[in-house]
């Protein structure tokens, strides 16, 4: 299947500062990335859908300006934490569809947050 | 209701049982239908996929839709302790999003 590769798998940093996640399709081009959100034992959340060229889409309750997504080329989507707080500790995931509503979606490895 | 339903269980086997996962759905939109297995600590990792109605085997893998009862099912047959997993039901229909159901927990004991 295709692959989708996200960086890093695991990042601690202090309260207050940002964290940049990477999200890239490695075989295939991708309009259209998501990013998830998954706490202990519970299904994803979807967090945004992430267009290329374009502004995400963020879901209800989502607050855009703490999660910042820019989708700059059809392989690379990135996930910002802006000023993190311990509750943002997470895991979050990114998967990419390789094009259209037909086709599978296919998950990154994940990217476990901590904030201390 | 939640758009898809799916026990969380946990599910607890024997090796070499034969193991049933079930979703059931509302909406009738949609029509991708894809299993999800998934290990502590991973991206889920695509198992089946199904367009509309029937049936798809792979290897000790089969994926059943039943579009008119609105129930997925995957069945593994000779299931072995490295099966233990979360399994993620997640289907879509007229837009991009995938909805997922809970994730039913998965033990095999040898």
């Amino acid at each position: 299947g295709a692959v989708v590769s996200q960086h890093p798998s695991r990042v601690i940093c202090k309260s207050g500062t940002s964290v940049k996640i990477e999200c890239r399709s490695l075989d295939f081009q991708a309009t259209t990335m998501f990013w998830y959100r998954q706490f202990p034992k519970q299904s994803l959340m979807l967090m945004a859908t992430s267009n290329e060229g374009s502004k995400a889409t963020y879901e209800q309750g989502v607050e855009k300006d703490k999660f910042l997504i820019n989708h700059a080329s059809l392989t690379l989507s990135t996930l910002t934490v802006t000023s993190a707080h311990p509750e943002d500790s997470s895991f979050y995931i990114c998967s990419a569809r390789v094009q259209g509503l037909e086709t599978e979606a296919f998950f990154g490895q994940g990217t476990r947050l901590t904030v201390v | 209701q939640k758009e898809v339903e799916q026990d969380p269980g946990p599910l607890s086997v024997p090796e070499g049982a034969i193991v049933s996962l079930n979703c059931t759905y509302s909406n009738s939109a949609f029509q991708y239908f894809m299993w999800y297995r998934q290990y502590s600590r991973k991206g889920p990792e695509l198992l089946m996929y199904t367009y509309s109605s029937g049936n798809k085997e792979d290897g000790r893998f089969t994926a059943q839709v039943d579009k008119s009862s609105k129930y997925i099912s995957l069945f593994i047959r000779d299931s072995q302790p490295s099966d233990s997993a979360t399994y993620l039901c997640a289907m879509s229909g007229n837009t991009d999003k995938l909805i997922f159901g809970t994730g039913t927990r998965l033990q095999v004991f040898p």
